[in-house]
């Protein structure tokens, strides 16, 4: 069965400290992946793809085929980025996302 | 960013009850989801819709459910005899170009079921 394991529940760091939320997937080959982002009352938002290699917010995540692992990362996090973050690559069958479990991060001053 | 709503944004109903939840893109699309999340769970995959049909759906999404476009433009799940474990947000998402392109959620309907 494909599945997405997020390890960490909840993740709390002090502004300013960096942030790494793990992902990792059970399938082989290169699927497209996604992390999506829940801010607080809102809805889930695209936060970056693997395909585009952008950086949005200070984010990215690098794709590790040998590990089958697509961390998200922030050198120096902000209280704005607290929210739910869900790691979410498409299926093999390439039709729909497969959730993880999801991260919330928690980042005080 | 395409818009995508949801009504209602909240539904109680009782068990055994029929519920239609709908969804409206605010713009033309083929590619159309209904993701389900119940509380404390995480977000699980129910159907895919294209071209005016299934193109696939989880073991999760029975007989019980049911998709539709009635009239063009809102997409709709239908859930015929709710169960108190059909309680759950439903998040009906759109993309452009299929499964592997960006998923665009609407805010969400809370179904719960007494």
């Amino acid at each position: 069965a494909q599945r997405v394991t997020q390890p960490e529940k909840l993740l709390s760091v002090f502004k300013g400290a960096p942030v790494e939320l793990k992902c990792n997937y059970s399938y082989s080959g290169s699927p497209e992946l996604f992390w999506y982002v829940q801010y607080s009352r809102q809805r889930l938002q695209l936060l970056l793809r693997h395909i585009s290699r952008e950086s949005i917010k200070g984010f990215t995540a690098d794709l590790n085929k040998g590990e089958t692992s697509f961390h998200l990362k922030k050198p120096f996090a902000q209280e704005e980025d607290s929210a739910m973050y869900y790691c979410a690559p498409v299926n093999q069958a390439g039709t729909a996302l497969i959730f993880g479990k999801g991260t919330t991060l928690s980042v005080s001053s | 960013e395409p818009e995508v709503t949801q009504t209602p944004s909240h539904q109680v109903t009782q068990m055994g009850q029929e519920v239609i939840l709908r969804c409206v893109p605010i713009s033309n699309h083929l590619y159309f989801y209904w993701y389900r999340q119940i509380l404390g769970q995480k977000v699980e995959f129910l159907v895919s819709f294209y071209n005016n049909e299934i193109s696939e759906k989880s073991e999760i999404f029975d007989d019980q459910f049911s998709v539709e476009r009635p009239d063009g433009s809102n997409f709709t799940l239908k859930i015929r005899s709710t169960k108190l474990e059909d309680s759950a947000m439903y998040f009906c998402a759109i993309t452009f170009r299929g499964g592997t392109d960006t998923q665009y959620f609407g805010p969400g309907t809370r179904l719960t079921v007494l």
